[in-house]
């Protein structure tokens, strides 16, 4: 049983298009984060969110507590935000916050 | 440094044979993490280390699986008598602890390929 799940597993769009990546979660949490993942590279945390919405740039997530799910959404997409994006979930802020993260959303943007 | 160093990169491994991956954490983080990437998964998490103390090692999947971090900084992974089934990428992240700090900074990875 996965405690967290994404979807889609893999999306492909056209340049400039809205995009839109789902994460749900069974478990209570105290903080989730939206990682992206370049082919061969290392990890980059984009948000860590407890509650409503962040913004940076093009990217803007959300999360609802109560109905454990979040949602990254990409403004404007350009072929450069090609990646995987993971959702993670820790279940302590202080302590031990590990993260458990669903398998990852595959983003094509063709230019 | 700027940023979690990892090292090697790459690393072949031939079936056996004993494995030390390193990591690097940003100056003053309290937290370290290892984690393992399958190809195609998220990351699992391995271990959790306090400063020097190993706090949580639940994830390790065998005993094979050794992680250090003897001065607070640096630490190792070291997996002995090397399996098919270790080849993956594993990550290291660290941690300012309770400052509120955004997130995670995650290092790039050591693949490690078992032949």
């Amino acid at each position: 049983k996965n405690e967290v799940e994404q979807s889609p597993q893999n999306l492909t769009a056209q340049e400039g298009e809205f995009i839109t990546i789902n994460c749900s979660y069974s478990v209570g949490i105290s903080a989730l984060h939206w990682l992206q993942q370049h082919p061969g590279g290392g990890i980059v945390s984009l948000f860590m969110l407890s509650s409503g919405k962040k913004k940076h740039g093009r990217l803007i997530a959300t999360i609802n507590i109560q109905e454990k799910h979040s949602s990254l959404h990409i403004t404007a997409s350009h072929p450069r935000d090609s990646a995987v994006y993971i959702c993670g979930v820790a279940l302590s802020n202080f302590g031990n916050e590990k993260l458990t993260f669903g398998t990852g959303t595959r983003l094509t943007i063709i230019p | 440094g700027a940023g979690v160093s990892q090292s090697p990169r790459y690393k072949v491994a031939k079936r056996g044979q004993d494995v030390a991956l390193r990591c690097d954490p940003i100056s003053g983080h309290v937290s370290l993490f290892w984690y393992q990437q399958a190809l195609g998964q998220g990351p699992e998490f391995l271990t959790y280390f306090q400063n020097e103390a190993q706090l949580d090692k639940s994830g390790l999947p065998s005993d094979r699986f050794f992680a250090e971090r003897p001065e607070g900084s640096v630490s190792t992974l070291k997996i002995q008598r090397t399996q098919q089934e270790d080849s993956a990428v594993y990550l290291c992240a660290s941690r300012a602890y309770g400052t509120g700090s955004n997130g995670y900074t995650f290092g790039s990875g050591t693949r490690l390929t078992v032949v």
